[in-house]
Order: C-alpha cells, then structure tokens, then sequence
C-alpha cells in the first residue's frame, strides 16, 4: 500500500463545475496536509493546507480532512481552464524523532478544465 | 520579497562525476528539504535541513549528501552520478515546523 494514493485521473470537468480530488493516506499518526499545485514544467505551489478535521476553505479551494477515515480532499468550485494542471496531496508523516517538515507526496491527479 | 533561488537550473553530467547543487530559501526561512522529482517515483523526500542541522533524511544511497550553512543557504551533492539519478531536484523552505514548503525552480540533471 502507498503512503499517500490519489487517482491519477485525468479527471476532466466543463468550467464552472466544482471539480474533486481525492486522496487517502496510510499513516494514522500523520499531522499535516497539504495540496499542492503542480502546472507542466513548472515546480509545486502550496494552494491549502489543513491540520484538523472539517473543512477550510479560501476562495474557490476547500479542503476537507477526515482523519478517522485517514482522507484529504479538495474541492475547486468555478473551475476555470486555467486550474488545469496536476494537484499533488502531500502529507506529514509521524516521525518520533522529533519535529519535522517532511512531505510525502501522493503521485498526483492531473485534472482538466474543459472551456 | 525573493523566492527560493536554485542553481543552476539545468546541469548535464556524465556517469561517474559528481555535483553540487545550491539553494537559497526565503530569507528568514530556516528549514530547507531537498526533493527528487521523476516521472516514474514522482516527489521523493531526499533530506531536511533546520538550522544547519539535518532533521530527516529519506531512503536514498549515501551518494546523496547535503548539508546547510549558518545563512541557510544549502547545497546537496551526488557522488558516482548515475543514469537513474537525472531528475528534476527541487529545494524547498519553510520558516518552522508544519508550515508547508515553498518551493524553487529546480535543477534539471541530466546524466549520460
């Protein structure tokens, strides 16, 4: 089992709609979640993070975490063609040996946003 | 205010020979995490640096080395280069613990 799944998609919305991503992780004890933003050629951009069950959102981005379930999601509403791009879950495993700022990074979905 | 500066940003390298890459982070940031990026693995965790520390360090061969200067500033090197070791090598900072990353550019490395 991987750390951190996604669907690799391509998921393919009309713009205007809400597109979903989703992602599940394997380790319980993980305290940090993040997606990412990942445009072809470019390097990630940190869109949402999220650290405690429920939703947060910010503009047109909601995160939902649902540790019980161990599962992130996002949800981009109004989606516009220029939200095409591939969003990578990314999450902080426990680590007993201390603080940390590592990533483990699911592979990613590449959503498309059809004019 | 400036990003995360890496250099360079495309490097071709022949199997056997070594490299340095460098990374500047956000100033004041004083974590830096060093990231291999390849179409088949996707993002790996390389290592975390937090003030000239290394915290974390994933499961790469000790090929892989970095390390961080008192200014932050951090370079990893490659030793005995591969051909499975080009990638897209990313450097990311972050001003403490659980912030999430701000990522470079990257450094493309080519191997032949």
């Amino acid at each position: 089992q991987k750390e951190v799944e996604q669907n690799s998609g391509p998921l393919s919305v009309p713009e205007g709609a809400i597109a979903s991503l989703n992602c599940t992780y394997s380790d319980r004890g993980s305290q940090s979640f993040f997606w990412y933003r990942q445009y072809s050629g470019k390097s990630p951009e940190l869109i949402m993070s999220i650290y405690s069950n429920g939703d947060k959102e910010d503009g047109r981005f909601t995160a939902q975490l649902n540790k019980a379930s161990q599962y992130v999601s996002l949800l981009i509403r109004d989606s516009q063609p220029s939200d095409s791009a591939t969003y990578l879950c990314a999450v902080t495993p426990l680590w007993r040996g201390g603080a940390t700022n590592k990533l483990i990074f699911g592979t990613g979905t590449l959503l498309a946003v059809q004019p | 205010k400036a990003g995360v500066t890496q250099t360079p940003r495309y490097l071709i390298k022949t199997r056997g020979q070594q490299v340095t890459l460098s990374c500047s982070p956000i100033s004041g940031h004083r974590s830096v995490s060093w990231y291999q990026q390849t179409p088949g693995q996707g993002l790996q965790f390389l290592f975390e640096y937090f003030s000239e520390t290394q915290r974390n360090k994933g499961n790469f061969p000790g090929r892989f080395s970095g390390r961080q200067f008192s200014n932050s500033r951090s370079e990893m090197n490659v030793s005995t280069l591969e051909l499975g070791d080009s990638a897209l090598y990313l450097c990311a900072s972050s001003p403490g613990t659980g912030n999430g990353y701000t990522f470079g550019s990257g450094t493309r490395l080519t191997v032949v």
